[in-house]
């Protein structure tokens, strides 16, 4: 079975600073994981991906995150936040050739202050 | 390349009423997935369809139903509706069997009074 736990519900930053947002995974097999991003009354958007390829991924809006077995995580990053960047992400992970429905994490607020 | 299409964007409805939702997805895409999405549940997986088939299913009631047309357009429908089924219901469609990428529609907000 795959899960997905998002570390921290809200995470605050200033505008110009690094995000952060952390996502570790379950997976019995080789995961495809993703970052989606969701603005109020809207759908997701999808960030990046990883699907096996290069452990380090580089997604659209300046976002990237990194691919670490050894500690089944995820983390989204982006070195300098915009206050456009205030939105809900989502870390998501998909079995591949198993059971690829994704199964999504709960979510981390991001805010970003002037 | 228009994206995925949900209509309606907003809905209210009365307690165990039934209501139907439509999803057109991206041309060419024969996979659809409808989700629920709610604050206290996040985002829950309902069911998948590809080509007129569906082929996997969450764990829903049955008063959640779908189907999948030739167009590869897709309704979910919700029959005797519960203050409990108000959230954002997604659609997402993808090119293939295999899910590499969902993309998503904007989504209907239902309103159950």
């Amino acid at each position: 079975a795959q899960s997905v736990t998002q570390l921290g519900s809200h995470v605050s930053v200033s505008e110009g600073a690094l995000v952060l947002l952390r996502c570790n995974y379950s997976s019995s097999v080789p995961p495809y994981l993703f970052w989606y991003v969701q603005y109020p009354n809207q759908g997701l958007q999808l960030l990046l991906k990883y699907t096996s390829a290069a452990t380090l991924v580089k997604g659209i809006n300046g976002f990237e995150a990194e691919f670490k077995k050894s500690e089944t995580s995820f983390h989204l990053t982006k070195p300098s936040a915009h206050m456009s960047d205030a939105a809900e992400y989502f870390c998501a992970v998909s079995e591949g050739g198993g059971s690829y429905i994704p199964t999504f994490g709960r979510g981390t607020s991001l805010i970003v202050h002037p | 390349k228009a994206g995925v299409t949900q209509t309606p964007r907003y809905l209210i409805k009365t307690r165990g009423q039934q209501v139907t939702l439509s999803c057109s997805p991206i041309s060419g895409h024969r996979s659809v997935s409808w989700y629920q999405q709610t604050p206290g549940q996040g985002l829950q997986f309902l069911f998948e369809y590809f080509s007129e088939t569906q082929r996997n299913k969450g764990n829903f009631p049955g008063r959640f139903s779908g189907r999948q047309f030739s167009n590869s357009r897709s309704e979910m429908n919700v029959s005797t509706l519960e203050l409990g089924d108000s959230a954002l219901y997604l659609c997402a469609s993808s090119p293939d069997r295999a899910i590499t990428e969902a993309f998503f529609g904007q989504g209907t907000r239902l309103t159950v009074v």
